[in-house]
Parts: structure tokens; sequence; C-alpha cells
């Protein structure tokens, strides 16, 4: 089934330790996207990349980096874990854009200790 | 920057109701998404409708751009149709979705 697939689906992270949170797609959509979903505050975009090469900040981009070697692939790397990085990581992807419809991976749910 | 405002932010209803979810955009918009959080968490595309009226099954959702507002409505509602709803706007200039707080639907048997 075509979609978006993220890895892990759920991981407990000691403080200061790297993580890279993984996404794939297979609809060859030219835009990527990391939601963070955290209650009360509802989704804040994280890094965006709106074609493969390409990379940009969102609204909450301190402490995590992505990279976008390829159309498929949307890595997100937190270099040094802390507990305000506690949340539900969403994966996206769209096929123009912020106007193209927008379709969500599973989710991963990440706890830092 | 853009402000979404959805209402109610919770509602309970009895199923087999009807009901109907607003979302308010305080400018002009290009599109206009509603996606469906059920409670695995789940995060589902209902509809596309930057303006006009679009029907998917018991669900339906017209989007009056020009008095920039949106509504879902659901009929005959039933116990899956629980978990949150968001709308997402595009606005002119800007290269993410905006995203409302959600309206938390509860459909009780």
């Amino acid at each position: 089934i075509a979609g978006i697939t993220q890895a892990p689906t759920s991981q407990i992270l000691a403080a200061g330790r790297r993580m890279t949170l993984r996404c794939t797609q297979d609809m060859r959509h030219n835009a990527m996207y990391w939601y963070r979903q955290d209650l009360g505050l509802g989704l804040r975009l994280i890094h965006y990349s709106n074609t493969a090469g390409t990379t940009g900040k969102g609204e909450v981009p301190d402490g995590y980096s992505v990279s976008r070697a390829n159309t498929d692939d949307f890595p997100l790397t937190l270099a040094s874990a802390v507990p305000s990085q506690t949340s539900v990581y969403f994966c996206a992807s769209s096929d123009q854009g912020a106007a193209g419809e927008l379709f969500f991976g599973e989710g991963s749910r990440l706890t830092v200790l | 920057g853009i402000q979404v405002e959805q209402s109610p932010p919770d509602l309970i209803l009895q199923e087999g109701a009807n009901s109907t979810l607003r979302c308010n955009f305080s400018d002009s918009v290009n599109n206009l998404q509603w996606f469906h959080q059920n409670p695995w968490g789940q995060l589902i595309n209902l509809f596309y409708i930057p303006s006009g009226t679009k029907q998917n099954g018991r669900l339906s959702a017209t989007t009056v751009a020009t008095e920039r507002y949106s509504l879902l409505y659901i009929s005959s509602s039933q116990t899956t149709d629980s978990g949150v709803y968001f709308c997402a706007v595009d606005w002119a200039g800007s290269y993410q979705l905006t995203f409302g707080k959600g309206t938390k639907l509860s459909v009780i048997p």
C-alpha cells in the first residue's frame, strides 16, 4: 500500500543521546514535512523540504536537523535529546507543497528521560 | 500570521446524531483541508476544499472563502467518528499549512 512509513513507532531515549527518526514515502511527492504534536499546542512544523536537496525551518526547528538526499527519504535528527523534545512526531508529504493535499505517516512517539 | 479558530473545542454526541464543526480563518487562503485524527493517533485527510461543497459518504464540507470559514458536517454519527478534527489552511506567502487547535468529538453508543 502506497504511503508514508515512519520508524521507529515508539522510542524511549536518555537525555543527551542522538536520535534519528526515519521517514520514507513512495508517492513521489516533492514536498515533505516534520511536525510535532503536543497536548494543547496542536501540530507544529519543525522542518520542511519542498524538493530533494532543499530544506527549510518551520515554527520550532531548534534542536532538530533534517536532510533530503532524495525524493523518498526525509530523516529527522535530534543531535542531543532533551526532555522537552518528548512528543509525537509526524512525517507528512504533499505533491504541491502547501498547495497540495497533505498525507501523514503513522507517527513516532518519542520519550526523552 | 493567519489565525485559525475551530469550534466547538469539544463535542459529545449520541450515536446517530448530526453535527457541524466550524473553522474560521483570519485572512484569504489558497486552500483549506480537513483532517481526522482517530483515537489511535492516525491523521487522515478528509477533504481538500478551497471553496464550494464536497461530500464523502456521511461527511460533507463547505468552504465559503469570501467569508473566511469552513464547515464540516457529520451526519448519522458513529462511534468510529470519534477523535479530533483539524482544519488547516494555506495562505498567501506561506510555505506551510497552518492548523487549528481541533475539535474533539466523542460519539457515545
